[in-house]
């Protein structure tokens, strides 16, 4: 089945650790995205991506970093400078870059501070 | 200023009865995607329905019809014939042809309850 497959499902981070959420996609859509959803809110940008090897930071970048080498995957680390990384994360992808492209979702990673 | 306004938290509808959720946004940019996602409490976003700014019907997806008022910047949402599996989040969000980023720009939701 195409789709995007988000993994681990929960995360734990310890204090000063950096932690990896994977996000992979079998649509062949060239444009990537990664949000962020506190607690009753909508979702915020991150980082996103139109193209391999390129990507741009969104409205709350800081304390995140992002790769794209493969059009497949955009994987999303969360690095030990973000001081309040408790929320739920979801990857989204849409086949262009216009107003008009769909992004579909992935069923999200929820990530705790131990 | 918000650019998503949602300002129903929480609806409650009777199983089988139409229900109707606001929202309103604002753009200075004339080409604009609107959207709506369901999110349940698996958290999965799923896409419902979208309209274009352009578009001069009411975009319409099977139960989900869009309510499409430019002039006043509304996009209501309407479900006919609620069903139980329908109980979840339900975001508005808007596309701006003028962010280079075309990011999802989402209100804060309405907590949909369907009663049996």
């Amino acid at each position: 089945d195409g789709g995007i497959t988000q993994s681990p499902k929960y995360l734990f981070r310890k204090e000063g650790q950096n932690v990896t959420l994977s996000c992979e996609q079998n649509l062949n859509h060239d444009a990537m995205y990664w949000y962020r959803q506190d607690p009753g809110q909508g979702l915020r940008l991150i980082y996103y991506s139109q193209i391999v090897n390129d990507f741009q930071k969104g409205d709350i970048a800081e304390g995140y970093s992002v790769s794209r080498e493969k059009k497949e995957s955009f994987p999303l680390t969360v690095t030990s400078a973000q001081k309040n990384p408790t929320a739920f994360y979801l990857c989204a992808s849409s086949i262009g870059t216009g107003f008009q492209g769909i992004q579909y979702f992935g069923a999200g990673t929820r990530l705790s501070v131990l | 200023a918000q650019k998503i306004t949602q300002t129903q938290p929480g609806m409650f509808v009777q199983e089988k009865e139409a229900v109707t959720l606001d929202c309103t946004y604002d753009t200075s940019d004339p080409s604009y995607g609107l959207f709506w996602y369901k999110q349940p409490s698996s958290g999965e976003m799923i896409f419902l329905i979208y309209q274009g700014s352009y578009d001069q019907q009411n975009a319409t997806e099977g139960r989900y019809s869009l309510n499409f008022q430019k002039a006043r910047k509304s996009a209501n949402l309407v479900i006919s014939a609620s069903q139980l599996g329908d109980s979840a989040m339900y975001f508005c969000a808007m596309r701006e042809a003028m962010d280079s980023s075309y990011k999802l720009i989402f209100g804060s939701g309405t907590r949909l309850l369907v009663r049996p």
